[in-house]
């Protein structure tokens, strides 16, 4: 089982609609959640990071968190073309009861929102 | 200027042969890693580090080697480059020991071994 799982689409929403983007992730003792962005020949980008359970929302950005349940998601509303790229989740990990700061990602769901 | 500097951008290199992927970084971070992306699996961890001396190995350092040469500064090296070494490499940079900050990408460096 790999450590953080996103489906790896393609989702393709139309324009002005909400994407969802799902991910789990197995180890119970991770701490910190985040989303990157990342377009095509790009590095990733940073959008949204999550450390308690709950909904975070940062402008057209929302992060949900559920440890219990092992997940996170990402929603973007009002889905713009520009919205259109690879969504990777990373997860830190946990080392024998120290993170070092190491963050396991997904592989990432590509999004294309179609005008 | 980048906060996070990788160089070349791009090389090609014959297998065997030696390569250097160069990583600078102006953000004053003590942590940084490398990794490489290859289509449908994402980013791997290859090589971190906290200081100047504490280097640790990912999950697949097999085929590489990495220096940190100063707290600005850590390179990544293949001794004798072989075609599945063909990946996408980033340098990453973060600020918290739970990666509270998230990490700072460089631009990557696309390398293909022929």
């Amino acid at each position: 089982q790999k450590e953080v799982e996103q489906n790896s689409g393609p989702l393709s929403v139309p324009e002005g609609a909400i994407a969802s983007l799902n991910c789990t992730y197995s180890d119970r003792g991770s701490q910190s959640f985040f989303w990157y962005r990342q377009y095509s020949g790009k590095s990733p980008e940073l959008i949204m990071s999550i450390y308690s359970n709950g909904d975070k929302e940062d402008g057209r950005f929302t992060a949900q968190l559920n440890k219990a349940s092992q997940y996170v998601s990402l929603l973007i509303r009002d889905s713009q073309p520009s919205d259109s790229a690879t969504y990777l989740c990373a997860v830190n990990s946990i080392a024998g009861g120290t993170s070092y700061g190491k963050l396991t990602f997904g592989q990432g769901t590509i999004l294309t929102v179609h005008p | 200027d980048a906060d996070v500097t990788q160089t070349p951008r791009n090389r090609i290199t014959k297998t065997g042969k030696r390569i250097m992927l160069e990583c600078s970084q102006t953000k004053g971070h003590d942590r940084m890693y490398w990794y490489r992306q290859d289509p449908g699996l994402g980013l791997r961890l290859i090589y971190y580090s906290f200081d100047v001396k504490d280097i640790n190995k990912g999950e697949i350092s097999d085929g590489y080697s990495v220096s940190r040469q100063a707290q600005a500064k850590f390179s990544l090296s293949l001794e004798s480059a072989i075609p599945n070494q063909t990946a996408l490499y980033f340098c990453a940079t973060s600020a918290g020991d739970r990666g509270d900050y998230g990490y700072t990408f460089g631009s990557g460096t696309r390398l293909t071994v022929v």
